[in-house]
């Protein structure tokens, strides 16, 4: 079993529409969860971040990570044609000395216009 | 201010020759990390940094050989590599226990 699932996709949904994003963790000791966006042959840009359970909102995005399930989720609402991108989860425990991060597999998304 | 900058953007070389990816940032943070990424997998850490001693080796080949030269630089020097060595790499930078912020990437390819 993977340490971070996530769904591939792609995904493709009509422009507007909101977005759900989903990724599933199995190790309780993961601390800091982490959402990036990367468009194609750039690197990845950090676009939520958060350490406890509930939600965490900026502008159209919304971060939510349940603990006791190890699930997280991203949701993206009025989705934009520019939001086509790959979303990563990203999970690390934070220990003294190991800063390793965790990625999930990314999952493709298109917003049709 | 949140950037990492790396150079060059593209790299071209032959499995001869010796050539080195540079990153920069000027955040202050004292972790510093290589990734490198293939067409539509995601980011594998290679090497890291913390507060310029190396912490963490994933088990690189010795023909990608990393340094830093102080808190603000980290250098990959590239040699002898094989054609499945092509990919993005990728530095990136974080407080410590903190986000990370990723460059945009050398594209390299070796024929």
């Amino acid at each position: 079993q993977k340490e971070v699932e996530q769904d591939p996709g792609p995904l493709s949904v009509p422009e507007g529409a909101i977005v759900s994003l989903n990724c599933t963790y199995s190790n309780s000791a993961f601390q800091y969860f982490m959402w990036y966006r990367q468009y194609s042959r750039k690197g990845p840009e950090l676009l939520m971040y958060t350490y406890s359970s509930g939600n965490k909102e900026d502008g159209r995005f919304t971060a939510q990570v349940d603990k006791s399930s190890k699930y997280i989720s991203l949701f993206i609402r009025d989705s934009q044609p520019s939001d086509s991108a790959t979303y990563l989860c990203a999970i690390r425990i934070s220990n003294f000395g190991n800063e390793k991060l965790t990625f999930g597999t990314g999952t493709r998304l298109t917003i049709i216009p | 201010d949140t950037e990492v900058t790396q150079t060059p953007k593209h790299l071209v070389m032959g499995m001869t020759n010796k050539k080195s990816l540079k990153c920069e940032q000027h955040m202050g943070h004292r972790a510093m990390y290589w990734y490198k990424q293939k067409a539509k997998k995601p980011p594998e850490l290679m090497f890291v940094y913390s507060y310029e001693k190396l912490s963490i080796n994933e088990s690189v080949p010795s023909r990608f050989s990393p340094e830093c030269p102080n808190s603000s630089l980290l250098n990959l020097h590239l040699h002898a590599l094989q054609p499945e060595d092509s990919a993005l790499y990728l530095c990136a930078s974080s407080q410590q226990g903190g986000k990370l912020f990723f460059g945009s990437g050398t594209q390299l390819s070796v024929l």
